[in-house]
């Protein structure tokens, strides 16, 4: 059981160039999520999915597209990547929404992305 | 709307020490509050919950309390070691998950 699996850990891009980030989770959880961490910041919303075919924006969802197509799988896009893009994305997923009935969020390990 | 507002770091301390990192909240709702934890090159992990006034969680040594009086769930361990060295984020629940800046904590030797 591995849980929530990110991939890849690093990446560099150059402005403008895009790339997805994979996520991908195997406790068949309807709820999946993505967040950016800046430094010294806390977590923010970028999108969210509440099931196979459904995606909703989260609170900073400009410059990225997702996908949910599979049960298990929520890449991220970036499609034009900026230098304000430079953070730590996490993917989580949860049985139910997240906080609804104290559902507790599964995090990955990250990828940190760098745009130069 | 919602929001939550925990101590700044970084916190120092040394081993066997005290800890507390405060944490408070704004909810017009009754939200659940936890507490996750963020090891060097980890995802966050869920350390502990309260889902009501006056529950405490507990996980690992660690302790908070759901305090709706003064809307704080301060985090406490009464002897903190080097492996406790993390960033923790407080969070709130109503309808969704809010996530505060987190506090990164040094345990020295």
């Amino acid at each position: 059981n591995a849980g929530v699996t990110q991939t890849p850990k690093f990446r560099i891009l150059k402005i403008g160039q895009s790339m997805t980030l994979q996520c991908t989770q195997d406790m068949n959880h309807n709820y999946m999520y993505w967040y950016r961490q800046d430094p010294g910041m806390g977590l923010k919303l970028i999108y969210y999915s509440v099931g196979a075919g459904i995606t909703d924006k989260g609170e900073v969802p400009n410059g990225y597209n997702v996908s949910r197509s599979t049960t298990e799988d929520f890449p991220l896009r970036l499609e034009l990547a900026a230098p304000s893009q430079t953070s730590v994305y996490f993917c989580a997923s949860s049985y139910g929404l997240a906080g609804a009935n104290y559902n507790e969020q599964f995090f990955g390990p990250g990828t940190r992305l760098t745009v130069l | 709307g919602n929001s939550v507002t925990q101590m700044e770091g970084p916190v120092t301390l040394s081993e066997e020490a005290f800890l507390t990192i405060n944490c408070t909240y704004t909810a017009t709702g009754y939200p659940s509050l936890f507490w996750y934890v963020q090891y060097p090159g980890e995802g966050l992990q869920l350390l502990l919950k309260a889902t009501k006034a006056d529950d405490k969680g507990s996980n690992k040594g660690f302790e908070a309390t759901y305090r709706k009086e003064t809307t704080s769930f301060h985090l406490e361990k009464g002897s903190v070691q080097v492996s406790d060295s993390a960033v923790y984020f407080c969070a709130l629940s109503d309808d969704k998950i809010i996530f505060g800046k987190g506090t990164r904590l040094h345990i020295l030797p």
